[in-house]
């Protein structure tokens, strides 16, 4: 069993809708990065976050620690939201070499 | 500043050739990566350095290996690539500024072995 499962997997959407993207992990972790991954391949970091919510723009991100759940939301969605979005818990006590990648959620934004 | 930069952006090999993948930032990180991307797989990592003359494996360390020459560069090495690995190659560095820790993506590096 995956220690990091995200869904969906695939997701189409049209431009404006509210977008949410889930993740779920099996391990005790201390933070999780959301990572972006354009379609050319190049990777962004959006977020890190220990606790609660953090808000960028229109990307909003929340983690349970408890529950061991977080969730990447997208409002007004936009095509150049397109991409490939990625969770990754940092395991607990571990340095950044800890990190476990999630499979990852493909967002397709049409017009 | 360029950020983090690889070298080459891709590259084909035949069955036991060797080659050096490059890495290098210019935003004085103390921890760099290395991980490889394959199809329907997550990122996983190679490699990593927490700082200048220090290296640890990762989850899928076999047939690599590294150097972190200085405290910008870390290059990872195939002495005799196999077609198992065939694969994206990224490499990453570490900038954590009170408590908050992001991670800083190369633009890749496709190898095919043939």
């Amino acid at each position: 069993k995956n220690e990091v499962e995200q869904s969906p997997q695939n997701l189409t959407a049209q431009e404006g809708e509210f977008i949410t993207i889930n993740c779920s992990y099996s391990v005790g972790i201390s933070a999780l990065h959301w990572l972006q991954q354009h379609p050319g391949g190049g990777i962004v970091s959006l977020f890190m976050l220990s606790s609660g919510k953090k808000k960028h723009g229109r990307l909003i991100a929340t983690i349970n620690i408890q529950e061991k759940h977080s969730s990447l939301h997208i409002t007004a969605s936009h095509p150049r939201d397109s991409a490939v979005y990625i969770c990754a818990p940092l395991r607990l006590g571990g340095s950044q070499g800890n990190l476990i990648f999630g499979k990852g959620t493909k967002l397709s934004v049409k017009p | 500043n360029a950020g983090v930069t690889q070298t080459p952006k891709f590259q084909v090999l035949k069955t036991g050739q060797s080659m050096t993948l490059q890495c290098a930032q210019d935003m004085n990180h103390n921890s760099m990566y290395w991980y490889r991307q394959d199809p329907g797989m997550g990122l996983r990592l190679i490699y990593y350095s927490a700082s200048e003359g220090t290296t640890d494996k990762g989850e899928v360390p076999n047939g690599y290996n590294v150097s972190r020459l200085n405290k910008r560069e870390f290059s990872l090495r195939l002495e005799s690539a196999a077609p198992s690995q065939t694969s994206v190659y990224f490499c990453a560095s570490t900038m954590v500024s009170t408590g908050e820790e992001t991670q800083y993506f190369g633009p890749g590096t496709r190898l095919l072995v043939l």
